[in-house]
């Protein structure tokens, strides 16, 4: 089991570009999650997806922010435009249904400029 | 809301100290514990659980044991190593839903 992948391991872009992050889950795992780790403010849940299916997405800083799961191998989260102070790590996890813990990727580091 | 309280960091110890991170939450119901390890560059790996009163979760020669009386589930570990450095998250989950609440980690570094 290669775990949960993402891309890119790191991301410089400029003010007002778009950014596009990318997760494959677990195969066989129903729940897929987007967060984000900042200093100041830890951990945060931006949005989850059951079965490819949005279900929670109050943690979406705002309309700049949307992710997508066309399938259940494949999320994306994307940031347009990107601001500064959305510079952080984006991690992507998932879980089956009948587990406990969540199982996390390596995260993006997004450095905005 | 649910909320998790761990103790601020850094810890710094000696290799073969005893170690402590106190971890307090509030939530409503029966909540699951746990306790989350991450390494430098990587992401956050579960470490332990325990999912209901006075269960003990351990794992790696680390052990938390969840106390409903005192909404507390502190990690413990007798004998630290110098590659258990690295920032410990207490968390939960309750109420059937499938979001974790995470506290904000506290570092560890073990010095030879």
């Amino acid at each position: 089991d290669a775990g949960v992948i993402q891309s890119p391991r790191h991301e410089v872009t400029e003010m007002g570009q778009e950014v596009t992050l990318r997760c494959k889950p677990i195969s066989g795992h129903d729940y897929l999650f987007w967060y984000r780790q900042t200093m100041m403010r830890g951990l945060e849940l931006l949005i989850y997806f059951n079965n490819n299916v949005p279900i929670d997405d109050s943690g979406m800083p705002e309309d700049r922010f949307s992710a997508k799961m066309p399938n259940a191998s494949f999320s994306t989260l994307k940031i347009q435009p990107s601001e500064p102070r959305d510079s952080a790590v984006y991690f992507c996890a998932s879980r089956r249904r009948e587990d406990y813990g969540y199982t996390f990727g390596s995260g993006t580091r997004l450095t905005v400029v | 809301g649910d909320s998790v309280t761990q103790m601020e960091g850094p810890v710094t110890l000696s290799e073969e100290a005893f170690l402590t991170i106190n971890c307090t939450y509030t939530a409503t119901g029966y909540p699951s514990l746990f306790w989350y390890v991450q390494y430098p560059g990587e992401g956050l790996q579960l470490l332990l659980k325990a999912t209901k009163a006075d269960d003990k979760g351990s794992n790696k020669g680390f052990e938390a044991t969840y106390r409903k009386e005192t909404t507390s589930f502190h990690l413990e570990k007798g004998s630290v190593q110098v590659s258990d450095s690295a920032v410990y998250f207490c968390a939960l989950s309750s109420g059937g839903y499938q979001k974790v609440t995470f506290g904000t980690g506290t570092k560890l570094q073990v010095i030879p």
